[in-house]
């Protein structure tokens, strides 16, 4: 079945430092690929996506790029702030099925330093 | 973007009371929704996928007496968590994929029994 593998944490990070979380995925056809941003006591909000092989999703500074050949999506971002502080979880859904749940990785915790 | 509203956020109860928690998609129809359980410091766990019109579907080792789910509409799902008890204090996330089957996901509601 799909399965979703991510880096464990916590990762603390000084301000302006440079991050990376790995993803990695295992998955039938061809899927749709997540980063989920869950924020203290909320729920989780997306983040960026990347739908087919070599699409790079961005958004506030991050970015991930799907690669099929190594089935990764790792998560970059250059220059982290303390407001980047959360959990942040790697996900991937069967194309064009809304019926599904998402298979999601166990999470990584980042906590930035000032 | 769309919305997945759900309600309430936070809810303390007595051992032994029932609690119902509503999540509702506010723009957009949602056949398919889905229940989460969190516990601290750790993923989402599936709980059951909430089917508009019909039973929900559970996941291996969750109760479905214990944890009923409603999907009576396009727009709104509830789980109820019967007979609380503290061990079943958690954060608990529904989530709705809608036509271009992105998943869009509730604050959450942190139980407290």
């Amino acid at each position: 079945g799909n399965s979703v593998t991510q880096m464990e944490g916590p990762v603390t990070l000084s301000e302006e430092a440079f991050l990376t979380i790995n993803c990695t995925y295992t998955a039938t056809g061809y899927p749709s690929l997540f980063w989920y941003v869950q924020y203290p006591g909320e729920g989780l909000q997306l983040l960026l996506k990347a739908t087919k092989a070599d699409d790079k999703g961005s958004n506030k500074g991050f970015e991930a790029t799907y690669r099929k050949e190594t089935t990764s999506f790792h998560l970059e971002k250059g220059s982290v702030q303390v407001s980047d502080s959360a959990v942040y979880f790697c996900a991937l859904s069967d194309q064009g099925s809304g019926n599904t749940p998402l298979v999601f990785g166990k999470g990584t915790r980042l906590s930035v330093i000032a | 973007g769309a919305v997945v509203s759900q309600h309430p956020s936070w809810v303390i109860c007595k051992s032994g009371t029932s609690v119902k928690i509503e999540c509702r998609s506010l723009d957009f129809q949602a056949t398919t929704m889905f229940w989460y359980r969190q516990f601290p410091k750790q993923s989402l766990m599936l709980m059951a996928t909430s089917n508009e019109g019909s039973k929900a579907t559970y996941e291996q080792g969750v109760e479905k007496d214990k944890f009923l789910i409603n999907h009576a509409s396009l727009t709104l799902s509830t789980l109820t968590v019967t007979s609380a008890h503290p061990e079943d204090s958690s954060f608990y996330i529904c989530s709705a994929r809608d036509r271009r089957a992105e998943a869009f996901f509730g604050q959450g509601t942190r139980l407290t029994v």
